[in-house]
C-alpha cells in the first residue's frame, strides 16, 4: 500500500495544454516535497510545501499543500515538451530518509 | 563544484553474480542515502549512512544487500547473489552536515543495473 498515492500514473498532452497531477494520502504531513526526474538522471527537488493552503510559484508550475495537510497538486500551465519527465511527490521522515509516491509520467508533445 | 557521482552507470549481471555499486557524494556532505527505484515507480529507500555510521539499514530488501561507507565518503552498495527481481535503478543521494531531515538531497544519475 502507498503512503503517498499520485494520479494520473500517466500523462501525454500536446505542447500549451494545461495540466494537474495529484498526490492525495489519509496521513497529515508536515511538508511535502515535489521532485522531477528525467530520463537517465536523479530526482531534482522543484519545491517544498510546509503550510496547509500554502500556494508556491516556479514560473509555469503551481503548487499547491492542502488546508489539511494530506494532499498537494502540481498545475503546470501551457506545458512544454522541456517539462516532459516523472514527477515525484515524497515526504521526509525525521531520520532523513525520503518516502515517494509512484511518480506520473508526462509525456508533452510538441 | 561537482554533484552526485555513480558507477558504473550500467551494469549487467548474470543471475547469480555479486555486483559492487560506488557512490561519490558531495565534497563534505555527512549524509548519504540509497534508494532503489523500478521502472516507472518512486524510488524506494535502502539505507542511510550519517559520516561512516550505518544509521538506518531498513529498507534493504534482503541479506543479499550490503552497503558500506568506511572513511564516511565514497560509498559501495553491494549484491551478493543476484536475482532478476534485483534489476532496477539503483540512486545515491548525499545532503549537508549533519542536518538530515532538513537539507536538500541531491542524487546522482545512478545505476541501472540488469540481472539476467
Amino acid at each position: 500500500t502507498q503512503l503517498l498515492e499520485q494520479s494520473p500514473q500517466f500523462l501525454s498532452i500536446q505542447e500549451g495544454e494545461n495540466l494537474t497531477v495529484y498526490c492525495n494520502s489519509s496521513s497529515v504531513f508536515s511538508s511535502l516535497q515535489w521532485y522531477r526526474q528525467e530520463p537517465g538522471e536523479g530526482p531534482v527537488l522543484l519545491v517544498t510545501v510546509v503550510t496547509g493552503g500554502e500556494v508556491k510559484k516556479l514560473k509555469r508550475l503551481t503548487f499547491q499543500f492542502g488546508d489539511a495537510r494530506k494532499d498537494s497538486s502540481l498545475h503546470i500551465t501551457a506545458a512544454q515538451p522541456g517539462d516532459t519527465g516523472l514527477y515525484l511527490c515524497a515526504f521526509r521522515r525525521n531520520t532523513g530518509k525520503l518516502i515517494f509516491g509512484q511518480g506520473t509520467t508526462l509525456q508533452v508533445k510538441p | 563544484g561537482a554533484g552526485v557521482s555513480q558507477s558504473p552507470r550500467y551494469k549487467v549481471a548474470k543471475r547469480g553474480q555479486d555486483v559492487a555499486l560506488r557512490c561519490d557524494p558531495i565534497s563534505g556532505h555527512v549524509s548519504l542515502f540509497w534508494y532503489q527505484q523500478a521502472l516507472g515507480q518512486g524510488p524506494e529507500f535502502l539505507t542511510y549512512f550519517q559520516n561512516e555510521a550505518q544509521l538506518d539499514k531498513s529498507g534493504l530488501p534482503s541479506d543479499r544487500f550490503f552497503a558500506e561507507r568506511p572513511e564516511g565518503s565514497v560509498s559501495t552498495l553491494k549484491i551478493q547473489r543476484t536475482q532478476q527481481e534485483d534489476s532496477a535503478v539503483y540512486l545515491c543521494a548525499s545532503s549537508a552536515p549533519a542536518r538530515p531531515h532538513t537539507d536538500t538531497q541531491y542524487f546522482g544519475p545512478g545505476t541501472r543495473l540488469t540481472v539476467l
